[in-house]
């Protein structure tokens, strides 16, 4: 029962244009979302976070946008660079009796191209 | 600000053997959570600490187990080591016991190998 996923394994841009990945959870308990970015043999790289009571969140080039209706988040990077490519992991938590404890999706590899 | 560390980075060992890992957290983070990463499985929480006290558990055998010391630092132990055992395993700290928004940082893993 995967309660949080990623169904594009991967996507590839142009360098300068939008990335935009997408995330889908299934538990409504969950009240923060993190995205974090990963290199391989590294550890994940906080990026940003949304609470449920906002639903949308910027920070520089990134901008992650939540519809708790739909259940779904994503995460805007623009312009894309080259240095983005990487693997990205969405993450929730939030779930009482279950708190500390984040829900990774499998991740999207973002490839962006000179 | 230092980040979280870990330790040791890379580990080599043999099945039924057992292995210890140690994690510092960033300074004043009071929380350390532990993660499993394979490719089959991704990335999969272990066990959170905080002060001291196991708070929450994933659905790990019992070969898997940790503590958290007064410092906040915090190991984690794999005893009767199987091939399945090889992975990178991540700790996070973050401030806890946790307010609506408390974010997690990782350390860069230490990755196992079972041979």
């Amino acid at each position: 029962d995967q309660q949080v996923k990623q169904n594009s394994p991967s996507l590839s841009v142009q360098e300068g244009r939008i990335s935009i990945l997408n995330c889908d959870y299934t538990n409504s308990m969950f009240d923060y979302f993190l995205w974090y970015k990963k290199y391989p043999a590294e550890g994940p790289t906080f990026l940003i976070s949304i609470s449920s009571i906002k639903d949308k969140n910027e920070d520089g080039r990134f901008t992650v946008f939540l519809n708790k209706s739909a259940k779904h988040l994503s995460l805007h990077i623009v312009p894309s660079q080259p240095g983005d490519s990487a693997v990205y992991f969405c993450a929730a938590s939030g779930v009482p009796g279950n708190t500390g404890k984040l829900i990774f999706g499998q991740g999207t590899t973002l490839q962006v191209k000179p | 600000k230092a980040g979280v560390t870990q330790t040791p980075r890379y580990l080599i060992k043999t099945r039924g053997q057992q292995v210890t890992l140690s994690c510092s957290p960033i300074s004043g983070h009071r929380s350390v959570s532990w993660y499993q990463q394979t490719p089959g499985q991704g990335l999969q929480f272990l066990f959170e600490y905080f002060s001291e006290t196991q708070r929450n558990k994933g659905n790990f055998p019992g070969r898997f187990s940790g503590r958290q010391f007064s410092n906040s630092r915090s190991e984690m132990n794999v005893s009767t080591l199987e091939l399945g055992d090889s992975a990178l395993y991540l700790c996070a700290s973050s401030l806890g016991p946790r307010a609506l928004t408390d974010t997690q940082y990782f350390g860069p893993g230490t990755r196992l190998t079972v041979l």
